[in-house]
This record gives C-alpha cells, sequence and structure tokens, in this order.
C-alpha cells in the first residue's frame, strides 16, 4: 500500500523567510496530494491540493510542486508570517487502491519566530 | 459551512472502561472517517465507512470498533481502553466514495488512566 514520508518533523524560521516542507510517496498510482494545516486546538484544515497532471500550484503565499518521476512533492511558504505557525501533513490519494483513503504524513511543526 | 461534530474535546476514562466517541456531520456526506493523531506518527487511520453498517479497517484497527446506524453519525468504540490509547481522536468526513477532501471535527483528547 501507500506510504507517505515527510520532513522535517520541526522547522524554525525567522519572519519574513521562506519554508519549505518535503513529502515522498511509494505508490505511483497516487493521483491527489493535499496539504493540511492544524493550528493548536484547531481541527486540520486544507489549504492547497496538487493533482498528478500538474507541475505547480500557488495560492497567494503558500504553493506546491510535484515531481512525479521521483514521486515527491513540496509545500513552499513565502514571507513566512506567525499566523503561519502549525502543523503541517502532507497526504496521498491512491487511485490505484479501491479503498479511496487518504494516506497522511508524520507531520511537520512550523514555527515562524517574529 | 460543512460541520463535523465531536460529543467531547476532552475525556478521562480508567483502564478496562468501554469507552464511545461520537461524530456527527451535518453535509449527507457518505463516507466517515476516525484517525488518531500522535506527535510524531502523523493521523493514523483506524476505521472508515463509506455508507449505513458498512464499515472498513484502517491501518490500526485493533483494539477499536465502531457503529453507523444512520448516515450522519459514525462512533468509535473501545471494548476495553488500554493506556496506549491516550491519544487525540479525529473524526472525518468526505461527500463521496471518490472524494479527495476531507472535513475534519475538532477532536477529542482521550486520556486513560
Amino acid at each position: 500500500g501507500e506510504n507517505v514520508e515527510q520532513h522535517p518533523s520541526t522547522l524554525s524560521v525567522q519572519e519574513g523567510d521562506s519554508a519549505v516542507i518535503k513529502c515522498t510517496y511509494s505508490d505511483s498510482a497516487s493521483n491527489y496530494f493535499p496539504w493540511y494545516k492544524q493550528e493548536l486546538g484547531k481541527r486540520p484544515q486544507l489549504i492547497i491540493d496538487i493533482r498528478s497532471n500538474v507541475g505547480e500550484k500557488k495560492d497567494q503565499r503558500i504553493a506546491v510542486t510535484l515531481n512525479k518521476t521521483a514521486k515527491h512533492f513540496s509545500l513552499h511558504i513565502t514571507e513566512t508570517q506567525p499566523e503561519d505557525s502549525a502543523v503541517y501533513f502532507c497526504a496521498a490519494f491512491p487511485r490505484g487502491d479501491s479503498s479511496y483513503k487518504l494516506i497522511f504524513g508524520s507531520g511537520t511543526r512550523l514555527l515562524v519566530r517574529p | 459551512d460543512v460541520k463535523v461534530t465531536q460529543s467531547s474535546r476532552y475525556l478521562v476514562k480508567r483502564t478496562g472502561e468501554k469507552v464511545f466517541l461520537e461524530c456527527v456531520q451535518d453535509m449527507d456526506h457518505e463516507n466517515m472517517f476516525w484517525y488518531r493523531q500522535d506527535p510524531g506518527l502523523g493521523l493514523r487511520l483506524i476505521y472508515f465507512s463509506y455508507d449505513v453498517k458498512m464499515k472498513e479497517k484502517g491501518d490500526i484497527p485493533e483494539g477499536y470498533s465502531v457503529s453507523r446506524e444512520k448516515k450522519e453519525r459514525f462512533s468509535l468504540i473501545l471494548e476495553s481502553a488500554s493506556t496506549n490509547q491516550t491519544s487525540m481522536y479525529l473524526c472525518a468526513s468526505s461527500f463521496t466514495r471518490a472524494s479527495e477532501k476531507l472535513f475534519f471535527g475538532s477532536g477529542t483528547q482521550l486520556s486513560v488512566l
């Protein structure tokens, strides 16, 4: 089955700097890759996603890139702000698996220092 | 706006107790999921359901069972709680079987003493 690895587990950046979180997946049939953000004490919420027919997607200060050949995808946050501090989860949706369930990475705790 | 509501935010139980965690969604979603969240381990799927009275095991079903008698409600049951089941439990739902976007509840922090 699908396996998703996420790095780093913790990331500390200065406000205004960029942050990059990387994930790799194992199942080449996976075709949908979302990123969820979980602020302290709150529920995870979808912030951006990308499908396998697209290499990059941007939404204001966040972007996601996908390399299907290498089976990895990354979240890029530019001009980080304190409110970006949260735990970020990547995930993969393996179409080859009839169960249709998201497989999550282990999470990255991002701290943006003012 | 989709609402996924978990009945308790914090729960403290004793070893051996039977524990029920309840989840209700108000958007007529077909799919419902129970995840367990532990630091460094991410979100691990316990059980999920595509329809009323249907259930499928996730990646860590041992020690848990589920019930889905109505479309909007999905219950997670710990038959005999153990200390290693102390964790944050997150319920989620999605529109149809092939829907990728999950809507999460706020979570239940369960402590088993």
